[in-house]
């Protein structure tokens, strides 16, 4: 069974740049989350979509973070304009259904310097 | 809000040493707990879990027991191995519509030959 899919792996960017980052989860995984994990720190949950829809998005910061799931399938984050304080790993995980206790699978993330 | 502390690293084990990383919560309720581990150059992975009270996860030869009393979720392992070197993450998920998983800051743990 494939993995949770991200790229790019690596991103270096200056200040005020854009970045985008992609997301194709586990096949038939209603579940996407994107996952905020700076250095020394746990994942913080950015955003969670089931199917394309969203169903918590409360510590994304909307003035410049974005994402979608078109067709509920793949998945873009975009960051615009980027801070200093984004440089971090942004994990995507999924899971296949949205249940009390349910496992979620990550990929290995994309590690996000802004200098 | 719901949240996990977990005891600061790095911990540094000889090999066949005892493992207990302390964790405990704060939620509404009674969540679902676990540990994830990531290895280094790796995603994270669910390593155990446990859905209610007095239940105990085990894989790996870990073992972690769902204590509402003192709300917490220590890991433990008897005897632990180089391999075992990793970040380990006590995690939780509140019992409400969203589902979505809480991490603890994570605790390193170094296991020296």
């Amino acid at each position: 069974e494939a993995g949770v899919a991200q790229s790019p792996r690596y991103k270096i960017i200056e200040k005020r740049q854009s970045v985008a980052f992609w997301c194709n989860p586990i096949s038939g995984h209603a579940t996407l989350y994107w996952y905020q994990q700076i250095l020394g720190q746990g994942p913080k949950l950015l955003i969670q979509f089931q199917n394309n829809g969203v169903v918590d998005d409360s510590q994304l910061p909307k003035d410049r973070f974005s994402a979608e799931r078109l067709k509920g399938v793949d998945s873009t984050l975009k960051i615009q304009p980027a801070k200093l304080e984004d440089s971090a790993v942004y994990l995507c995980a999924s899971s296949p259904r949205q249940l009390e206790g349910e496992k979620l699978f990550f990929g290995s993330g994309t590690q996000l310097s802004v200098l | 809000g719901d949240s996990v502390t977990q005891m600061e690293g790095p911990v540094t084990l000889s090999e066949e040493a005892f493992l207990t990383i302390n964790c405990t919560y704060t939620a509404t309720g009674y969540p679902s707990l676990f540990w994830y581990v990531q290895y280094p150059g790796e995603g994270l992975q669910l390593l155990l879990k446990a859905t209610k009270a007095d239940d105990k996860g085990s894989n790996k030869g870990f073992e972690a027991t769902y204590r509402k009393e003192t709300t917490s979720f220590h890991l433990e392992k008897g005897s632990v191995q180089v391999s075992d070197s990793a970040v380990y993450f006590c995690a939780l998920t509140p019992r409400d519509s969203s589902y979505k998983l809480i991490f603890g800051s994570g605790t390193r743990l170094l296991v020296r030959p």
